[in-house]
């Protein structure tokens, strides 16, 4: 089973900032990796597929980068509404398609 | 557009059996190349990918709950089910089903509480 492990747990900073999330997996999985933006209360929302393709919908300011087994979620420039739980997940061959443990980007 | 709405038993006792089903609907579950997906997440707590099954049947689960789980796909109603038997309260989650493709989709969500 893949292991993804997110750094840092918690990352706190204001709008306006740039913010960059990693994460990391225990063994190559290609381009196969999805980031999730979940805020308290709802489902995950899919923002990035494929390592780097916005979903549809999603601002520019979010991009997603990385190969193999480092991958990085990055925030241009913060919205308010930006701040929420960001999760990845890895697709890569077969099931299981494990997810990390996520991060917490809140408000400093 | 295709839109997945979950359903569950809602509140279910320790031992007893968890069900959830996915309603699929805007297009067809029939498919074939998809899979459908189950994921779980306990409150205040992460995402956990549980399983999924494919349109032939073929199913694939987390290993930690491959012995209680058990999923399966209905064409006829469109729908897809997952049943977790002997449940306890560290089964007590917020179950989502998805498509699983280049670009999955979630549906919004059920919560399951097991509770006496």
């Amino acid at each position: 089973e893949i292991v993804l492990t997110q750094s840092p747990a918690t990352l706190s900073l204001s709008p306006g900032e740039g913010a960059t999330l990693s994460c990391r997996a225990s063994q190559s999985v290609s381009t196969y990796l999805a980031w999730y933006q979940q805020k308290p209360g709802q489902a995950p929302r899919l923002l990035i597929y494929d390592a780097s393709n916005r979903a549809t919908g999603i601002p520019a300011r979010f991009s997603g980068s990385g190969s193999g087994t480092d991958f990085t979620l990055t925030i241009s420039s913060l919205e308010p509404e930006d701040f929420a739980v960001y999760h990845c997940q890895q697709r890569s061959d077969w099931p299981p398609y494990t997810f990390g443990q996520g991060t917490k980007l809140e408000i400093k | 557009q295709l839109q997945l709405q979950e359903s569950g038993s809602g509140l279910v006792k320790p031992s007893q059996t968890l069900s959830v089903t996915c309603a699929v609907s805007g297009g067809s579950i029939s498919s074939g190349s998809y899979s459908w997906s189950w994921i779980r997440q306990p409150p205040g707590k992460g995402l956990e990918w549980i399983g999924c099954i494919y349109y032939s049947g073929t199913t694939t689960f987390t290993p930690s709950l491959k012995s209680r789980l058990t999923i399966s796909l209905d064409g006829s109603k469109n729908q897809f089910s997952l049943k977790l038997s002997s449940v306890t309260a560290a089964d007590t989650a917020v179950y989502y089903c998805a498509r699983e493709s280049r670009i999955p989709l979630w549906g919004r969500g059920t919560l399951v509480t097991v509770s006496s």
